[in-house]
């Protein structure tokens, strides 16, 4: 079975350029979240979606991230205009259970890099 | 408020030592998850093991053991006789039982075995 993938890998992009991340869950899995890690902080939880349905996006850090999840399969994440703040890990997990005994599994992870 | 303290922030060992790795939560919920996930080199998440909040049972994997106490809230990850391979960043993570599930990490351990 595949797991949470993830792309791109790695993008290097300028101040107020545009970028999208997308994400593609584990087959079957309802449950998709976004996170990320700023150089040297813990990682922030972003929002979590319920198939197609924004379940939680508290963590959304301003207006400039747009996160969508058409048909409830995979999702992605755009950042536009991006700012120098918003480089660093973008990780997106999945997972199958509707309770809280959910366990999240993750992608490898895009790295951001904004000059 | 949720929160996870992982207060070593660098290890380092020779191969065949054992190490601890602590990990303390803040949680006012009764019903609570609790995590530790693995993050090599290459960068993915990887999942190592759950446990609830009303299992306080210790755990054993191979080489890995991990001690729940509620009574200092705390879930500590111990490795046997390290191997090289161990080196990784290590992340606890807590999430509640009621709507938002998210994960809440500590800032990480980066764990290095020596040969």
């Amino acid at each position: 079975e595949a797991g949470v993938t993830q792309f791109p890998s790695h993008s290097v992009i300028e101040k107020g350029q545009t970028v999208t991340l997308r994400c593609d869950p584990i087959s079957g899995h309802d449950n998709l979240y976004w996170y990320r890690r700023v150089m040297g902080k813990e990682i922030k939880f972003l929002l979590h979606f319920v198939k197609e349905s924004k379940q939680d996006e508290s963590g959304m850090p301003n207006n400039r991230f747009l996160a969508e999840r058409t048909g409830g399969t995979y999702s992605t994440l755009k950042v536009q205009p991006a700012e120098l703040e918003d480089s660093g890990v973008y990780f997106c997990a999945s997972s199958q259970e509707t309770s809280g005994r959910e366990t999240q599994y993750f992608g490898p992870g895009t790295r951001l890099l904004v000059l | 408020a949720q929160k996870v303290t992982q207060a070593q922030t660098e290890i380092s060992v020779v191969e065949k030592e054992d190490v601890t790795l602590d990990c303390v939560y803040e949680t006012r919920d009764t019903t609570y998850y609790l995590f530790w996930y693995k993050q090599p080199p290459s960068g993915e998440l990887v999942f190592l093991i759950r446990r609830n909040s009303f299992d306080e049972q210790n755990e054993i994997s191979g080489r890995y053991s991990w001690n729940f106490q509620k009574s200092t809230s705390s879930f500590n990850f111990t490795i046997t006789a390290s191997q090289v391979v161990d080196s990784a960043v290590y992340f606890c993570a807590l999430s509640e039982a009621g709507s938002a599930r998210q994960l809440t990490f500590g800032s990480g351990t980066q764990l290095t075995v020596l040969p």
